[in-house]
């Protein structure tokens, strides 16, 4: 069964880092979302992104963050200069339509801890 | 803006009884609502979804719901509970533009 693969599984870093998190969505899927839950805390929505353009952001999602699809295959999350509350699990999830048959199928998570 | 209370953050039941978890939801319009499952170390996976039509809605692993549009409500239900059930489970409704709002999630958990 096609599954979404996220790495790392689990990301340490220094305060003010660059971190990049990847994502591998379902092959024919074209709209990709990125979700964070910070521990103990609801899963959030960050970002979604289709046709190489952010569709929709929260604002949790500041100049920080941004993503990309660097090629076919992949999508990725950047956060350029980490803060010790970006600490939380990241989710990648993708969907091959929107509205009504909008079903989004989510990676496993990287779980980001940032010292 | 919409959003999603589940009821219980812990729930426990035991192998063989019925596992009610429960969530309300608000929203201004009709809305698509979700329950995911997630189980250790693994992404979140779809268990039911509802858009339209008939209320109660069967998912996998013997899981359904019913949306209530009076109640505002979409509890999770399942007949008899198994030991591989003991899990996280979301509540989510899907606003305009196609982002999920998740409600707080129900860790249950499945006594022998």
């Amino acid at each position: 069964e096609p599954e979404v693969t996220q790495t790392p599984s689990h990301q340490v870093t220094q305060m003010g880092q660059e971190v990049i998190l990847r994502c591998v969505p379902i092959s024919n899927h074209l709209y990709f979302y990125w979700y964070r839950q910070i521990l103990g805390q609801k899963v959030e929505f960050l970002v979604s992104f289709y046709n190489n353009e952010i569709s929709e952001k929260s604002e949790i999602f500041d100049d920080q963050f941004s993503v990309e699809r660097p090629d076919g295959s992949n999508f990725t999350l950047k956060i350029r200069s980490t803060k010790l509350e970006d600490s939380a699990m990241y989710f990648c999830a993708s969907s091959e339509e929107v509205g009504a048959k909008n079903i989004q199928y989510f990676g496993a998570g990287t779980r980001l801890s940032v010292l | 803006a919409q959003s999603v209370t589940q009821l219980g953050s812990h729930v426990s039941v035991s192998e063989g009884a019925l596992v009610l978890l429960r969530c309300n939801y608000s929203s201004s319009v009709p809305p698509y609502l979700f329950w995911y499952v997630q189980y250790p170390n693994q992404g979140l996976q779809l268990l039911l979804k509802y858009t339209t039509g008939a209320t109660l809605v069967k998912g996998i692993n013997g899981f359904e719901a019913e949306f209530k549009k009076s109640e505002t409500s979409f509890h999770l239900t399942k007949p008899s509970a198994h030991m591989s059930d003991a899990a996280e489970y979301f509540c989510a409704v899907m606003e305009y533009g196609n982002k999920l709002v998740f409600g707080a999630g129900t860790i249950l958990r499945v006594k022998s």
